[in-house]
């Protein structure tokens, strides 16, 4: 079975500083996708970015990229030049391709923004 | 503006009743998904459906059940609550040509 691992269950850093949250996996699949979703207090889950595993360039989104390290089997999340609105929870997930497709999901991340 | 809405958001429920939490997409999408969430863990699969009149149960064992007569429509149900009960459902959508999923806000059932 598969298994999400996030190590740091809070993480806080300066408006305007760079944070990077860990996270990672145990899978026998060779063909997968990985996830960061945040989940801000008391508001719905979004995508924050999405990496294939068959793809070698870690994936950007504005402000948001991934360290991807498929041998090692880590997926860290990179936010840089962080704002206030970036608090929130956020979760690391995998899923296959194949069968139901479900996510699974990490224990998360609390990320707290200073002024 | 397409979305997933979920009701009620917060519900206080005594043992023993039944209850339905409610979950609508207008994204038009095939599959659906109800996970739950206990405060400050990860989100466990309980059901999903990959279009109508498909439904099946999770990784996560629960006494609930679901169904799906209509694509927009995949209600959760309990039917005799219990304090063990007492944590947040998330429902997801998912189209049959992505990987993403989209959630809704959440409901927070509480059992007493």
């Amino acid at each position: 079975a598969q298994t999400v691992t996030q190590s740091q269950p809070e993480m806080s850093v300066q408006e305007a500083e760079t944070v990077t949250l860990s996270c990672t996996y145990d899978t026998s699949e060779s063909d997968y996708y990985l996830f960061w979703y945040k989940q801000p207090p008391s508001r719905q889950m979004i995508l924050v970015i999405r990496q294939e595993a068959y793809k070698q360039q870690n994936a950007t989104e504005n402000r948001f990229s991934v360290n991807f390290q498929k041998a090692a089997k880590s997926f860290s999340l990179k936010i840089s030049d962080s704002q206030l609105g970036d608090a929130a929870m956020y979760f690391c997930a995998y899923r296959t391709p194949f069968g139901n497709e479900k996510l699974t999901f990490g224990t998360g991340t609390r990320l707290t923004i200073i002024p | 503006e397409a979305d997933i809405y979920q009701t009620p958001r917060y519900l206080v429920i005594g043992t023993g009743k039944k209850i339905t939490l409610e979950c609508s997409q207008t994204m038009g999408h095939d599959k659906m998904y109800w996970y739950q969430q206990d405060p400050g863990m990860e989100l466990h699969l309980i059901h999903y459906s990959y279009g109508v009149n498909s439904t099946e149960k999770g990784d996560l064992s629960s006494e609930s059940t679901v169904s799906r007569i209509r694509t927009e429509h995949f209600p959760l149900t309990l039917e005799s609550a219990r304090p063990s009960h007492t944590s947040q459902y998330l429902c997801a959508t998912s189209p049959r040509s992505s990987t993403e999923a989209f959630f809704g806000q959440g409901t927070r059932l509480t059992v007493v």
